[in-house]
């Protein structure tokens, strides 16, 4: 089955410190790869997405490639801000009728960063 | 445009109780989707819901069980609990269709569920 696998953290770095979260997975198929965010006390909220290979995901900062040969989709932000903190989740979808897929999200366990100013 | 809304926020049970769980999905979503969320495990998906059917179900016992209503809200029901189904249960809501995996997932901010 589907899988993601990430460092659990947690992560703690200094602000305007360079972040590289990483994240491999294992998919049959072709699947579209996902970053969520969840802030204390808050639901996840969708970060970026990619839906095919060599894809690049970006928002508020924050990018990810979609690297089939090394099955991977690393996170990745050039200055983080001590809003930054928070955990994050890969996820990925196998496709299928919903956002969620024929087997729902695949998350991976998250990863907890810590910014300090 | 009012988000996904959960109710209650913290739910405490004691064991062989049953419990149910509800999800308001924004307005035009007619998919709605549960997962639980524990330190050990993760994020597990439960099952989805489109237009009250039951569309794609995870991996949870029988005790798990869900409906959607004409409105899309959503409701979660789990039977017989059991210490280990102490968890937050996230609901998710998208409109569904059937390019919905180019789609995100709205979630709210779930239901924190301890079972004594």
């Amino acid at each position: 089955g589907n899988s993601v696998t990430q460092m659990e953290g947690p992560v703690t770095l200094s602000e305007e410190a360079f972040l590289t979260i990483n994240c491999t997975y294992t998919a049959t198929g072709y699947p579209s790869l996902f970053w969520y965010v969840q802030y204390p006390g808050e639901g996840l909220q969708l970060l970026l997405k990619a839906t095919k290979a060599d894809d690049k995901g970006s928002n508020k900062g924050f990018e990810a490639t979609y690297r089939k040969e090394t099955t991977s989709f690393h996170l990745e932000k050039g200055s983080v801000q001590v809003s930054d903190s928070a955990v994050y989740f890969c996820a990925l979808t196998g496709g299928g009728y919903s956002g969620g897929g024929a087997d729902g999200l695949t998350f991976g366990k998250g990863t907890h960063l810590i910014i300090q100013p | 445009k009012a988000g996904v809304t959960q109710t209650p926020r913290y739910l405490i049970k004691t064991r062989g109780q049953q419990v149910t769980l509800s999800c308001s999905p924004i307005s035009g979503h007619r998919s709605v989707s549960w997962y639980q969320q524990t330190p050990g495990q993760g994020l597990q998906f439960l099952f989805e819901y489109f237009s009250e059917t039951q569309r794609n179900k995870g991996n949870f016992p029988g005790r798990f069980s869900g409906r959607q209503f004409s409105n899309s809200r959503s409701e979660m029901n789990v039977s017989t609990l059991e210490l280990g189904d102490s968890a937050l249960y996230l609901c998710a809501s998208s409109t569904g269709g059937r390019q919905a995996i180019y789609e995100k997932l709205f979630f709210g901010s779930g239901t924190q569920l301890s079972v004594l």
